[in-house]
């Protein structure tokens, strides 16, 4: 069975860069899938963050363009996440997840999560 | 602001069949098939429950059900029991400049 782990540290101070790392177990992170990210601030919604291929290839929320990179280590089967110059609005449970598309590489869903991981953003 | 509009809460008896929408634009919930809808219990992960706007991934009751008229999505349950109170999100795909959008989410209390 698919796993997700996300690793990281969960307080960061603002104007830092937020770093967190997803550990893909169950299987190979070079298969027909995009890996990434959704957040979700304490009591509030889902925010989709962005997702990448085994390729490189990515999908970025505009919002958050600016800050964002993610990457992918497919020899460790890892995927991270990057977010620069981070403010209190960035807290929140920070969650890596699988995202299923379609033949033309348009987003569908998302059917792997990890457990998720709170990240504080406070100096 | 979210970029679907969900009602912020549901409730029902159990036994009862609740429905939640989710209202979005031509540009996402109208134009295309992939909407998605997901399950979340407090301090839990997300669970997806319905793809491609009706279809069950294994392991999901089919007391949940999926459809789509114009630019509103829905999520009914019915038969509903106590283990379904829960968050409900909906989510799209957006020919916008992000291209996948989440609801504000719902949550279903079974009284």
């Amino acid at each position: 069975q698919l796993q997700l782990q996300e690793t990281g540290p969960g307080l960061v101070k603002p104007s830092e860069t937020l770093s967190l790392t997803c550990t893909v177990s169950g299987g190979s992170i070079s298969s027909s899938y995009y890996w990434g990210w959704i957040r979700q601030p304490p009591g509030k919604g889902l925010e989709w963050i962005g997702s990448i291929y085994y390729s490189g290839s990515t999908y970025y929320n505009a919002s958050l363009k600016s800050r964002v990179s993610i990457s992918i280590d497919t020899s460790m089967n890892q995927f991270s996440l990057k977010l620069s110059s981070v403010t209190a609005a960035d807290t929140a449970v920070y969650y890596c997840t699988r995202l299923v598309t379609s033949g033309y590489y348009l987003p569908h869903y998302f059917d792997f999560w990890g457990q998720g991981t709170l990240v504080t953003v406070s100096s | 602001q979210p970029a679907l509009t969900q009602p912020a809460s549901v409730s029902g008896s159990p036994g009862q069949s609740i429905t939640i929408s989710c209202t979005g634009t031509s540009r996402d919930v109208g134009g295309y098939n992939y909407v998605s809808w997901y399950q979340q219990y407090p301090g839990k992960a997300p669970k997806l429950i319905i793809y491609e706007v009706t279809n069950r991934p294994s392991g999901v009751p089919d007391r949940f059900s999926g459809s789509k008229s114009d630019n509103t999505a829905s999520l009914t349950i019915s038969g509903l029991q106590a283990e379904d109170e829960a968050d409900y999100y909906c989510s799209s795909y957006t020919s916008s400049n992000t291209p996948l959008v989440f609801g504000g989410g719902t949550k279903l209390t079974v009284l």
